[in-house]
């Protein structure tokens, strides 16, 4: 069965510090691969996505995320965060036939 | 550019009521879904509709639930008669190529 996992349910970063957010997947074929954000009583938002080329994609409000096809993984990351970033993140596959998975999110904190 | 639209925003009904939701997808977006979130998790697909096609329903409870698109541009989900289980935010959402999805500020429906 195609699936895609968020392993965390929370991560907690420092202001400044660099943060990781992970997911990955188990999908056959070459998957469309995405990352959405969720600021509290906000629709979803896109903020990246792979689709072929280059395995380190950026995205909007300084994120990027990188793919590895052996590992099957899709890490969204950001080099140095911010309070802002406070938020629920998605990572979503889309695998082909109109089959769109998305994972059960991870809650980001950044502490001031 | 507007994005999707959708309304009501809120809507408290009592139980066994019958209750719609209203989507507007971003101009020249084929693709239109629906989906149910409860707080906390992932949004549950319950529709994807292909212009006027339905292409994806597997995961709507058509004993009570029903979706139209008629013209192939907005779209009207009904619950009919309402479960206390269905209080949850309902979103929409559209894309254009490659599957990026544009959501709306969705429709959080509580069932008393």
């Amino acid at each position: 069965a195609q699936s895609v996992a968020q392993p965390e349910d929370q991560v907690n970063v420092a202001e400044g510090n660099p943060l990781t957010v992970k997911c990955t997947y188990s999908v056959s074929g070459n998957p469309y691969l995405f990352w959405y954000v969720q600021y509290p009583n906000r629709g979803l938002q896109f903020l990246l996505k792979y689709i072929t080329g280059d395995n380190l994609v950026k995205g909007s409000y300084g994120f990027e995320a990188e793919f590895n096809k052996s590992q099957t993984s899709f890490h969204l990351k950001k080099p140095s965060a911010l309070v802002s970033d406070s938020a629920l993140y998605f990572c979503a596959v889309y695998s082909g036939t109109y089959k769109y998975i998305f994972g059960t999110g991870t809650r980001l904190k950044v502490l001031a | 550019e507007a994005g999707v639209v959708q309304s009501p925003r809120y809507k408290i009904i009592e139980k066994k009521q019958p209750v719609a939701f209203w989507c507007n997808p971003i101009s020249g977006h084929n693709t239109l879904y629906w989906y149910r979130q409860n707080l906390g998790q992932g949004p549950e697909l319950l529709i994807r509709y292909e212009n006027e096609e339905a292409v994806d329903d597997s995961q709507l409870p058509k004993d009570r639930f029903s979706a139209e698109r008629l013209k192939g541009v907005d779209s009207t989900l009904k619950i009919q008669p309402a479960e206390l289980g269905d209080s949850a935010v309902y979103l929409c959402a559209s894309s254009g190529l490659q599957e990026t999805q544009y959501f709306g500020p969705g429709t959080r429906l509580l069932v008393l």
